[in-house]
């Protein structure tokens, strides 16, 4: 495998389930994210993991919990989520240099439609 | 507030003719800029950058162009193929903030056959 890789590609689950994402990266890189897409928005940053080191959390909701195990995979685990969080959520990898500000440029995964009834 | 904008949520174009995706942002200390391309189900793809020490960037067909005191790219595409049709986003992102990019919201390019 090649890229960046997510599972479940769609996932439909109540308000009361909890479920996990996962993403894997084949690129090398050491530092991943996970990002949110609803309609008609942009892009969001949700999480950043830096050298397995969580950076940045843009002030997300605790029902959303990511987990870093090792470079390679990332988890978004989810619980008692709300009709308003169903949207695609994608992860990311890239490479980012030690010490260095510069953000390099980010491979996505294909994403996981989340739909929460 | 939104600090990356894509005004127009779709474009049209003929095949053969000249695509051009616009952005602008409000943040003048983003120095990194990209574009990305996403097709239905599948994740955006990287197509090309341009940091701020630079005014024009080319890669075969796909040409991005940075106007920094207007606060302003635009990608260019030419000729346009219909394989060309996707989602364009343009990113930004400010040397100080390392891994944080801001996205725009996305234009839609049909490229009619």
């Amino acid at each position: 495998e090649t890229g960046v890789t997510q599972t479940p590609r769609h996932l439909v689950m109540g308000m009361t389930n909890k479920k996990s994402l996962k993403c894997e990266q084949h690129l090398g890189h050491n530092a991943m994210y996970w990002y949110k897409q609803s309609a008609k928005k942009p892009l969001e940053l949700m999480f950043v993991y830096n050298f397995k080191e969580q950076t940045e959390n843009n002030s997300v909701p605790s029902r959303f919990s990511p987990e870093c195990p090792n470079s390679s995979h990332l988890f978004l685990h989810l619980h008692t989520l709300q009709p308003e969080d169903s949207a695609l959520y994608l992860c990311a990898s890239s490479q980012e240099l030690a010490g260095g500000p510069i953000a390099e440029t980010q491979y996505f995964g294909p994403g996981t439609r989340l739909l929460v009834l | 507030d939104q600090q990356v904008k894509q005004n127009s949520p779709s474009l049209s174009v003929q095949e053969g003719r000249i695509s051009i995706l616009n952005c602008d942002y409000t943040n003048s200390m983003f120095d990194y800029f990209l574009w990305y391309k996403k097709y239905p189900a599948e994740g955006p793809t990287f197509l090309i950058s341009i940091s701020s020490i630079k005014d024009k960037n080319e890669d075969g067909r796909f040409t991005v162009f940075l106007n920094k005191s207007a606060k302003h790219l635009s990608l260019h595409i030419v000729p346009s193929q219909p394989g060309d049709s996707a989602v364009y986003f343009c990113a930004a992102s400010a040397s100080n903030t390392g891994n944080q990019f801001y996205f725009g919201t996305g234009t839609s390019l049909t490229v009619i056959p």
